[in-house]
């Protein structure tokens, strides 16, 4: 069973903070990708990674970064949090040979 | 650029009425679509692929290249189905990623 952690369920920072959210899979999967998800919005890719060491830029990548060191981790890094960040964040990985995602359960991250 | 269009953000029905989900989407290449659902406090998951041409927990979709839509169907909701459904479009150029659209709330009533 494909299983994709992400390390916080809830996140509270201050605006300015920087902020770190970690995702981990199991399944030795070549892609990875960071989402928003908003009411109304719905999901909207941020940045994605094909493999270790390499980042494209989403839909809205402005305001955040990303490292993969190892395969099996991807993070997205805040420089400066700011208010308009306050949203559900999803992390999503996937076989390279496949179009299939599978979902971590979300952080949903609060900036005051 | 692609874009995948769901009209409604709500879609309210009674237990056993027919559902239908609509979903559009704009892009000039061969397109692969998807239908993910998100059940309250569970994770989003794949519900079906249109070239699996497979029916999931009774829904259906059918990709309909003249209309460029992807409508989700089932004859008779049930109350289990209310989820946010989102519709996906994955385009063969470049990076393959998925564009979701909006998403639609079902809500089945008893």
């Amino acid at each position: 069973d494909v299983k994709v952690t992400q390390s916080s369920r809830y996140l509270v920072k201050r605006t300015g903070e920087k902020v770190f959210l970690e995702c981990v899979q199991d399944m030795d999967h070549e892609n990875m990708f960071w989402y928003r998800q908003d009411p109304g919005l719905g999901l909207r890719l941020i940045y994605f990674s094909y493999d270790v060491k390499m980042k494209e830029k989403g839909d809205i990548p402005e305001g955040y970064s990303v490292s993969r060191e190892k395969k099996e981790r991807f993070s997205l890094i805040l420089e400066s949090a700011s208010t308009n960040q306050t949203s559900m964040y999803l992390c999503a990985s996937g076989p390279g040979d496949t179009d299939t995602q599978y979902f971590g359960p979300g952080t949903r991250l609060t900036v005051l | 650029a692609q874009r995948v269009t769901q009209p409604e953000k709500l879609l309210s029905v009674f237990k056993g009425a027919p559902v239908e989900l609509k979903c559009n989407y704009s892009y000039s290449g061969s397109p692969e679509l998807f239908w993910y659902v998100q059940y309250s406090r569970q994770r989003l998951q794949l519900l079906l692929r249109h070239i699996s041409r497979e029916s999931i927990k009774g829904f259906t979709a059918d990709l309909n290249k003249g209309e460029t839509s992807f409508h989700l169907k089932k004859p008779f909701a049930q109350e289990e189905d209310s989820a946010m459904y989102y519709c996906a479009l994955r385009t063969n150029s470049g990076y393959s990623t998925l564009t979701f659209g909006k998403g639609t709330m079902l809500l089945v009533s008893p």
